[in-house]
């Protein structure tokens, strides 16, 4: 099983429209959840950290849910300009990753949205 | 303005010709690391550093050589390119660990032919 599991896409969303994704992880001792975002051949950047309580800034919403082991990320009123790959990342504290905090990146989901 | 930056951003070789990508960052990050991305497979790390003279593997290293004699440096080598390392590769800085906000740089685009 991955790590980091998305549904790699391609979402095709009329602009204005509401958009979920969820990502799913396999090490329950993980303790830092973010999604990046990704436009295309370009480098990954911070969209947003995921919070225990849920967070939300401004069209977006990002949840955790420990119990099933997933997070989400909800775009509403969605536009053009969020047209890009959303990555899922998680930093899996724990076994064998003591020592190195690194970054373990979902494959991305595709997101095109239509005019 | 904060930033971290590679080079060359595009670069063909031939096999077995001994290539450096350079990374700088002017943030001060104490943990750097490379990552090489593939289709269907996301962004895989190759090596990281902890801080200065402190390096060590990530998930794909066979193939490379890092090192970080300086803060602000984290060069990536490739003694022996190979085909399969044909990628795009990604450095990225952080404050002090993967729980904070990585900055990346705009990538490299390698082929080795």
């Amino acid at each position: 099983r991955k790590e980091v599991e998305q549904d790699p896409g391609p979402f095709n969303v009329p602009e204005g429209a509401t958009v979920a994704f969820n990502c799913t992880y396999s090490n329950s001792a993980s303790q830092s959840f973010f999604w990046y975002r990704q436009d295309c051949r370009k480098e990954p950047k911070l969209l947003m950290s995921v919070y225990s309580s849920g967070n939300e800034d401004g069209r977006f919403t990002a949840q955790l849910n420990r119990a099933s082991q997933y997070i989400s990320l909800l775009i509403r009123d969605s536009k053009l300009s969020d047209s890009a790959t959303y990555l899922c990342v998680v930093n899996p504290r724990g076994p064998p990753n003591f020592g190195n905090e690194k970054l373990t990146f979902g494959t991305g989901t595709r997101l095109t949205i239509i005019p | 303005e904060a930033q971290v930056t590679q080079n060359p951003r595009y670069l063909i070789t031939v096999t077995g010709k001994k290539l450096t990508v350079t990374c700088s960052q002017n943030m001060n990050h104490e943990y750097m690391s490379w990552y090489r991305q593939d289709p269907g497979l996301g962004l895989r790390q190759i090596y990281y550093s902890m801080n200065v003279e402190v390096t060590d593997k990530g998930d794909v290293p066979e193939g490379y050589k890092v090192s970080r004699k300086e803060k602000r440096n984290f060069p990536l080598i490739l003694e022996s390119p190979s085909p399969n390392q044909t990628s795009l590769y990604f450095c990225a800085s952080s404050l002090s660990s993967g729980s904070t906000e990585a900055f990346f740089g705009q990538g490299t685009r390698l082929t080795v032919v």
